[in-house]
């Protein structure tokens, strides 16, 4: 059973950073791919960014709102993949889901999301 | 970017009744040469992370009731809810995953009428 469990989540000020984790278990994690999801309070889902399996590239792709503040990794060693989230602004606060595909949709497990807060 | 339109926004439907969700995508999410449409439908309900019930269009995750369904092709796409339980209640989501950015759509919620 895939299991996904977000962390570092809390209050940010506007400018501000934070750093996302997701330790992953029960898929062979060097071969997934696995992206951000969140969602706004009330609001729907919107796709973050991902990065691919090292084997095929490695490559990471980003959200228009995000791309040049958050940047995505992943260390295969440790079954962890991380969200860096620079220049936070309130808009960007929300819960931060972890999912994977292994190969039904490119979504297929989430984790249970991590709250982001980004207010002065 | 692919935009994934989802109508209506709400419904309510009686115990037991069909209820039907629309997705239209803004262009094709049909890969020719598998002949896949990469489009899938999630459940989240209040306070869950979403769950994966439909993929490639009208592939039914494992151990979801079979009174979901998904039909469509290329541009237009429907999840149907055969009878309508009360465990159905949540908020419905369509998804294109044919290229990046990934896109959702807005979301509708179902409730009991």
């Amino acid at each position: 059973e895939v299991q996904l469990v977000e962390s570092g989540g809390g209050l940010v000020k506007p400018g501000g950073c934070l750093r996302l984790s997701c330790a992953a278990s029960g898929l062979t994690f060097s071969n997934a791919w696995m992206s951000w999801v969140r969602q706004a309070p009330g609001k729907g889902l919107e796709w973050v960014g991902r990065i691919k399996s090292k084997t095929e590239g490695g490559t990471m792709d980003y959200a228009a709102p995000v791309k040049g503040r958050f940047t995505i990794s992943r260390d295969d060693l440790k079954n962890m993949m991380y969200l860096q989230m620079n220049s936070l602004k309130t808009e960007d606060t929300g819960v931060y889901y972890c999912a994977t595909g292994t190969g039904r949709s490119d979504l297929d497990d989430w984790g249970r999301g991590t709250l982001v807060t980004v207010s002065s | 970017d692919i935009v994934m339109t989802q109508s209506p926004d709400s419904l309510s439907v009686s115990l037991g009744g069909r209820a039907t969700i629309n997705c239209k995508s803004g262009q094709s999410v049909l890969f020719n040469s598998n002949n896949k449409n990469y489009l899938a439908w999630y459940q989240q309900k209040p306070g869950q992370p979403p769950k994966l019930l439909i993929y490639w269009a009208s592939t039914r995750e494992s151990g979801v009731p079979d009174r979901f369904s998904g039909s469509g092709s290329g541009t237009d796409f429907t999840l149907t809810i055969s009878s309508l339980q009360a465990e159905d209640v949540a908020v419905y989501y369509c998804q294109q995953y044919y290229s990046a950015p990934l896109t959702f759509g807005g979301g509708t919620k179902v409730e009991i009428k």
